[in-house]
């Protein structure tokens, strides 16, 4: 199946800076990647719709000057938590999508956990 | 609008017995739904998926659902449970008319004993 990796795994940071996660198809390519945040024994919540070449499409709540996102090619797709505080602490997930959306299957990334001291 | 519950946010069962894990949804059209697995830490992958075709759909490590349109339920099924099945399991619908993506149900944690 299609692989989606995600780095870091795990990452701590200092209150105030900022940190980036990457999410990358290695085997396929995707046009349209997805990015979820999950709070501990919760479900997953969409944050925003990556387009490789276009702006992203975030979710109502979601910041858009908080929560960078990135869609430069058609293997990766970045977000960037700025100014980080310990609230942004989450499981942040990527996947992405190997046909249409809505009927095809998505394949997610590894996760990536991220503590703000 | 779409929805979907899952019944039931932990079940616990002993290994080698039956596995039941109830989900219910709502759409206005014809649904995709899917079963996700989610292991400690760890990304998702996907179990199984109905997309139109057999109401009955047979997914990876022995899982199963049926899609029953008149009760608007997937229920994921095991006839015996492993221990390697304890984790989180999102039921999922997605709505290929409305456009939008995958909603998430609010995860059933499964847990296994000897």
């Amino acid at each position: 199946g299609a692989v989606v990796s995600q780095h870091p795994s795990r990452v701590i940071c200092k209150s105030g800076t900022s940190v980036k996660i990457e999410c990358r198809s290695l085997d396929f390519q995707a046009t349209t990647m997805f990015w979820y945040r999950q709070f501990p024994k919760q479900s997953l919540m969409l944050m925003a719709t990556s387009n490789e070449g276009s702006k992203a499409t975030y979710e109502q709540g979601v910041e858009k000057d908080k929560f960078l996102i990135n869609h430069a090619s058609l293997t990766l797709s970045t977000l960037t938590v700025t100014s980080a505080h310990p609230e942004d602490s989450s499981f942040y997930i990527c996947s992405a999508s190997l046909g249409t959306v809505n009927t095809g299957e998505l394949f997610f990334g590894e996760g990536s956990r991220l503590t703000v001291l | 609008a779409q929805s979907v519950t899952q019944l039931d946010s932990h079940v616990s069962v002993s290994e080698g017995t039956p596995v039941l894990l109830r989900c219910n949804y709502s759409s206005s059209y014809s649904p995709s739904l899917f079963w996700y697995v989610q292991h400690p830490n760890k990304g998702l992958q996907l179990l199984l998926k109905y997309t139109s075709a057999a109401t009955l759909v047979k997914g990876i490590n022995g899982f199963e659902a049926e899609f029953k349109k008149s009760e608007t339920s997937f229920h994921l099924t095991k006839p015996s449970a492993h221990m390697s099945d304890a984790a989180e399991y999102f039921c999922v619908v997605s709505d290929p008319q409305a456009g939008t993506a995958l909603i998430f149900g609010k995860g059933t944690t499964l847990s296994v004993s000897s």
